[in-house]
Formats: C-alpha cells, structure tokens, sequence
C-alpha cells in the first residue's frame, strides 16, 4: 500500500522568500512522485514529477523538487515566491507503473505581500 | 496537448435527480479514466477507474449503483450521480492516462450541488 503525508495543511511566507512544501510517502515498491497545484475552483495542473533517473526535478514556475529514497521524501521548494504562487498544493505518488494515484491532504500557500 | 475537458463545470440538481458529467479527452485516447471527489478544503479521493470498454473499478466504499461510470469509447467517460442526495454535493474531478500511463491528465473538474 501506498500513502502519503504532507506536513503543514498552511504554509505563509512573503513574497520574495523560500518556498519550502513537505511531503513524506511509503511505497512498497519504487514510487513515482508527483506535486500538483490546484488553484480555487479548478482542477490540477502537474508542477513536476519524478519516475527515474535524477534525483533533483525541476518544474514549472520555477519549482523544484528533490527524490531523498533515505528519507522518503519528496519536498517541494522555490527560491523566490510570487504572489500568483498562492494556491492549494497536493503531493502524490504512484507505486511505478501502477497508475493508481495516492493523494496527501494537500497544503494551502499563502503569499505575504 | 494532453488536454481533458469536463461538461458541465457546475450543476444544481433537486434531490432524487440523477446528473451526468462528462470527460473528454481532447487531443489524445484516453485508454484508462479517474473519477474523484473532492470536499471542500480536503484531498481528493479516487472513486473508480475505468478502462474504455470495460465495467468500472471502484473503490472501496463507494456505491457503484449510485454512481454510474461508462467510458464507451477512447475519448469519453460518464459520470452519472443517481437519486442525488445533499451529501453528494461534492467537486468531482475526472483524468485520463494514455496507453504509456505514467502521467494522469486532469479535467478542470465539476461542481455539484444538490438541493
């Protein structure tokens, strides 16, 4: 079985700051990895995603994330947040070639003018 | 590419109604489809997969009579919400995987409300 946890349901920061998004999983066998972002009253949109190979993705919007197997990790971060940044973000993961989707409960960003 | 589009965006329906949603894929063959719901301010929960030509795979818990899914053909898959009840209200998102299935698609999604 397959899960996911994203700690922090509300993450503030001010515009021009770091943008650090957490998120844990467990997975019996090699995950794939996924961040969506889901602006309000919309569907998602794929920021980035990680199957194999490189351990840093980068995305869209300048996002990154980074694949820790150590730490089974998959944190979300951005240098510099711009206020279109403020909106719903879900991590999930698949159980590689599954395409089963597992959901974390998703963190809401909120961006400090 | 990669578009899945979502008919209607919103619907109110009276209790005891039925309502169909519908996905699209646009620009590619969606060989499997993804039905969820999503509550107000919670994750979204997978409530079937469905593989075009096949019964749909629900989850469990979730009442495959109330909620009817057909993916009759490689671009379309249909929701339908019988006898609507209050506690269907919900968001209802749909996505779509091609034959490679890595990669789900998702639909803008559907608000629904029932009064």
């Amino acid at each position: 079985a397959q899960s996911v946890t994203q700690l922090g349901s509300h993450v503030s920061v001010s515009e021009g700051a770091l943008v650090l998004l957490r998120c844990n999983y467990s997975s019996s066998v090699p995950p794939y990895l996924f961040w969506y972002v889901q602006y309000p009253n919309q569907g998602l949109q794929l920021l980035l995603k990680y199957t194999t190979g490189a351990t840093l993705v980068k995305g869209i919007n300048g996002f990154e994330a980074e694949f820790k197997k150590s730490e089974t990790s998959f944190h979300l971060t951005k240098p510099s947040a711009h206020m279109s940044d403020a909106a719903e973000y879900f991590c999930a993961v698949s159980e590689g070639g599954n395409e089963k989707l597992t959901f974390g409960t998703g963190t809401r960003l909120t961006i400090i003018p | 590419g990669a578009v899945v589009s979502q008919h209607p965006s919103w619907v109110i329906c009276k209790s005891g109604t039925s309502v169909k949603i519908e996905c699209r894929s646009l620009d590619f063959q969606a060989t499997t489809m993804f039905w969820y719901r999503q509550f107000p301010k919670q994750s979204l929960m997978l409530m079937a997969t469905s593989n075009e030509g096949s019964k749909a795979t629900y989850e469990q818990g979730v009442e495959k009579d109330k909620f009817l899914i057909n993916h009759a053909s490689l671009t379309l898959s249909t929701l339908t919400v019988t006898s609507a009840h209050p506690e269907d209200s919900s968001f209802y998102i749909c996505s779509a995987s091609d034959a490679g299935g890595r990669e789900q698609y998702f639909g803008p999604g559907t608000r629904l409300t029932v009064t």
